[in-house]
This record gives structure tokens, C-alpha cells and sequence, in this order.
């Protein structure tokens, strides 16, 4: 089955660069995502990575995905405290898409002011 | 656009009692999931509606079950509620086969006592 996989906790200083990473066992994942919630909140769509890429850039947000070891990350460029919140990797499965998310455990990120 | 609106915000039922949880798709989306969050961990998958028929199923008994409205709203019902069913179940709505994003809810806070 699908299982993924992130470390639980991660703190930065505010301005720093924060790498956040996961991986994952579905091989035939198409699309990872990312995914922000803050304290009480829903979760918030950052970006998402189709499988045959390995680089998505959009804005502070850098996606890096190795298929061949199964790891994404994330990189969060000049950290801000509004960026404290934890983050979730998921993943689609060929046949289900968006529609069916397996999600990591989240890490939580608290940036240092 | 309101995006993914859900009903009620928080909740706090008895041990083996019945709940009803509401969800809003996102305008112009026609699939809805159902997620839960136990405290501490990442969201996982309940199930999903399409055309007002379950098409997905996670690892959930049947005391979960649900409905989907021809205005693509849906429901999330629970029987016999137990101390473990507490958690923040969470409402993703997305387009059927457009396999990209899924906008999530703010989530209802259930607590079981």
C-alpha cells in the first residue's frame, strides 16, 4: 500500500531557506502535492509536482522530486514567520488522482524570529 | 467563489450517537472526498462521491457512510460514535478526471465524549 513518510519537526530562522522532505513507496504516483495547515485550520494547497518533472519553481516555493529514490522535497526560500504552520506531502495514485490523497504525517515548522 | 464551505464548524456528541457532516463543493466541481485527521497525524482518506454514488473507499467500518446531493453537496454520516472517532474531518472537492488539485474545507471539529 501507499505510505509516506516525513520528519515530524523542523525550525528555522526567520530569512533561512527550510527544506521540508518526504518520501513515498507508490511508484505509480502521478502528481504530489504539498499542502500548509495552520493551528485550527483546513489544509491549504502550495503546489504540486506531475511525476515526470523534477523541478517546479513558483515564487519562494522550489519542488524537487527524485523518482528513482522516491523523494520530494520542498524548499521554502527567505523563511517568514507567517510560514510557521505544518506541512503535508501527498501523493495521487494513478487511479484515483485527486480524489484520493495519501498524506504524510505533516512536519512542523516553526520559524525563529 | 466561497471554495469549500463546511458544516458545522465544531461539534461534540456522546459516545454512540449518530452525526451528520456537511460539505460545499467548490463552484464547478463535481467530486467530493471525505477526510479524517486524528490529532497529531495527517489526514486519511474516508471516501469519495461522484454522480451521488460512493466510488472509493479507504479502510473505514461501515458505521461510516455518506451521501451526494444533484447540487454536488454532500454528507458525512456516523453511527454509533465511539471516543476514537473524534478528530477534524475534512471535505475536498475537486473535478471528476481532471487530476491536479483538490481544494480543501476548513474542516468540522468533532468531539466525541
Amino acid at each position: 500500500g501507499e505510505d509516506v513518510e516525513q520528519s515530524l519537526f523542523l525550525s528555522v530562522r526567520e530569512g533561512d531557506s527550510s527544506v521540508i522532505n518526504c518520501t513515498y513507496t507508490d511508484s505509480s504516483s502521478t502528481y504530489l502535492y504539498w499542502y500548509k495547515q495552520e493551528p485550527g485550520a483546513g489544509l491549504q494547497l502550495l503546489t504540486y509536482i506531475f511525476s515526470n518533472m523534477d523541478m517546479k519553481q513558483d515564487q519562494r516555493l522550489t519542488v524537487l522530486l527524485n523518482k528513482k529514490d522516491k523523494h520530494l522535497s520542498l524548499r521554502i526560500a527567505d523563511t517568514q514567520t507567517g510560514d510557521s504552520a505544518i506541512y503535508f506531502c501527498a501523493e495521487s495514485p494513478l487511479q484515483t488522482g485527486a480524489n484520493n490523497l495519501f498524506f504524510g504525517t505533516g512536519t512542523r515548522l516553526t520559524v525563529i524570529p | 467563489d466561497a471554495g469549500v464551505t463546511q458544516s458545522p464548524t465544531h461539534l461534540i456528541k456522546t459516545r454512540g450517537q449518530q452525526v451528520t457532516l456537511r460539505c460545499s463543493p467548490k463552484s464547478g466541481h463535481d467530486t467530493v472526498s471525505w477526510y479524517q485527521q486524528a490529532l497529531g497525524q495527517g489526514p486519511q482518506f474516508i471516501f469519495q462521491y461522484y454522480e451521488e454514488e460512493e466510488r472509493q473507499r479507504g479502510n473505514f467500518p461501515d458505521r461510516f457512510s455518506g451521501h451526494q446531493f444533484p447540487n454536488y453537496s454532500s454528507e458525512l454520516n456516523v453511527n454509533a460514535l465511539l471516543l476514537g472517532d473524534s478528530a477534524l474531518y475534512l471535505c475536498a472537492s475537486s473535478l471528476q478526471g481532471v487530476n491536479t488539485e483538490a481544494f480543501f474545507g476548513q474542516g468540522t471539529r468533532l468531539t466525541v465524549v
